[in-house]
């Protein structure tokens, strides 16, 4: 029973490199959400997914895309890495869609970019 | 617009003592406020949440109340422990795009 699920947990890349962050959840979850987390920013939301074959564009969604590949799984990727794009990245989940139930958090991908 | 402010941003108090936490929020419709604990590396957890036919919610130590009419929430720690010692986040969830909307987290450190 893993929960939320996400790989790698460390990377490191140049700039303008691309790469892609893997979500997956085993709770039978429809809605799934990427944030980012800086210091004393808080969790800030890049994209979700309300349910299987949709997405939508959270509070920072410059520099990101996103695939909902099926139910279980939501990527996070990054087309022309930044400096700027240096966070915590978070992939979490709940039962959705469009309710008001907990969210459930992966340990987290920390993305340093030079 | 979607917002949601917390105070303060850190909160230092001695073992024993307690910790409050307030939070505001920006839409009238919002109906649903959880609040997560982050401990230093580790993913942020849920502790407490509250709904907005509630006005306050108490688990053990812990309690969140909530005022709809000033659209504010605090979280209230009593009798504080060092394993308190985390980053704590409240959210507000925004029923236009079904999503939470996060305070910008407060540093609570207990000291023995």
């Amino acid at each position: 029973n893993a929960g939320v699920t996400q790989t790698p947990k460390f990377q490191v890349l140049k700039t303008g490199q691309s790469m892609t962050l893997q979500c997956a959840q085993d709770m039978n979850h429809n809605s799934m959400y990427w944030y980012r987390q800086d210091p004393g920013m808080g969790l800030r939301l890049i994209y979700y997914s309300a349910s299987e074959g949709t997405t939508d564009k959270g509070e920072v969604p410059n520099g990101y895309n996103v695939s909902r590949l099926n139910k279980r799984e939501f990527s996070l990727r990054l087309e022309s890495a930044a400096p700027s794009q240096t966070s915590v990245y978070f992939c979490a989940s709940s039962p959705g869609p469009w309710d008001n139930q907990p969210q459930h958090f992966g340990d987290g991908t920390r993305l340093s970019i030079l | 617009g979607e917002n949601v402010e917390q105070h303060p941003s850190t909160l230092s108090v001695q073992e024993g003592d307690s910790a409050v936490i307030k939070c505001t929020y920006s839409d009238s419709a919002s109906n649903y406020f959880p609040w997560y604990k982050q401990e230093l590396g580790k993913r942020p957890q849920l502790i407490i949440d509250i709904r907005s036919n509630v006005g306050e919610k108490k688990d053990q130590r812990i309690a969140v109340t909530l005022n709809k009419t000033a659209k504010h929430f605090s979280l209230h720690i009593t009798e504080t422990q060092p394993e308190d010692s985390a980053v704590y986040f409240c959210a507000a969830y925004y029923n236009q795009g079904g999503k939470l909307i996060f305070g910008q987290g407060t540093e609570l450190s207990v000291k023995p």
